[in-house]
């Protein structure tokens, strides 16, 4: 299967800062990227499908001004988390796909912890 | 609205038994079914079904879809302690290649 990763895969920060997270595919080409939170004992929950050379797509809820989504190349794709609040503590996770198959590749994911 | 929806929330069985997961969904402009197991990271792909009635087997793990009833199930025959983890299902549904996730199964096999 095709190889996605992700970096950091552990931060922590301080309440107000900000924290970049790159998401790579790093063995195929993907226009679409996918970016998910998850909660402790919660399911993957979509915040926003990320297209190269276009703007994201950010589902009901997200908001778009704080969760920064850049698709640079075919091959990255960062979120930036701005003015981070303890609240944003979650597991963020990307994945790459969407070719024929449908079936999506994850990055090892990245826990974030605000405090 | 889509929805998925797992059953059961959470399992706990012995070495060696065999166990069924259950995953049904109600989404509009259905594309196809994937399962996924998740230890302590990220999500490891199964299978996808987008077919009714065609099993896909892997090893131990097999499973089915049912277009008609709305419904996939997830077999683990012989269950190894290594299978204890969050098994998840989700529905690629329209065009965007969106993922509806169900909320999993944690399963726990022990000895």
């Amino acid at each position: 299967g095709a190889v996605v990763s992700q970096h950091p895969s552990w931060v922590i920060c301080k309440s107000g800062t900000s924290v970049k997270i790159e998401c790579r595919s790093l063995d195929f080409q993907a226009t679409t990227m996918f970016w998910y939170r998850q909660f402790p004992k919660q399911s993957l929950m979509l915040m926003a499908t990320s297209n190269e050379g276009s703007k994201a797509t950010y589902e009901q809820g997200v908001e778009k001004d704080k969760f920064l989504i850049n698709h640079a190349s075919l091959t990255l794709s960062t979120l930036t988390v701005t003015s981070a609040h303890p609240e944003d503590s979650s597991f963020y996770i990307c994945s790459a796909g969407g070719g024929p198959g449908y079936e999506q590749y994850f990055g090892p994911g990245t826990r974030l912890t605000v405090t | 609205e889509d929805k998925v929806v797992q059953s059961p929330l959470s399992l706990v069985v012995h070495e060696g038994d065999t166990v069924t997961l259950n995953c049904s969904y109600e989404v509009t402009n259905f594309r196809s079914l994937l399962w996924y197991k998740q230890e302590k990271k990220a999500p490891t792909f199964l299978f996808m079904l987008t077919s009714s009635g065609i099993e896909k087997k892997s090893g131990r793990l097999s499973s089915i879809l049912d277009k008609k009833e709305l419904f996939s199930i997830l077999n683990i025959t012989a269950t190894q302690t290594g299978d204890s983890a969050v098994y998840l299902c989700a529905v690629h549904t329209g065009t965007a290649s969106k993922l509806t996730f169900g909320t999993g199964t944690r399963l726990q096999v022990t000895l």
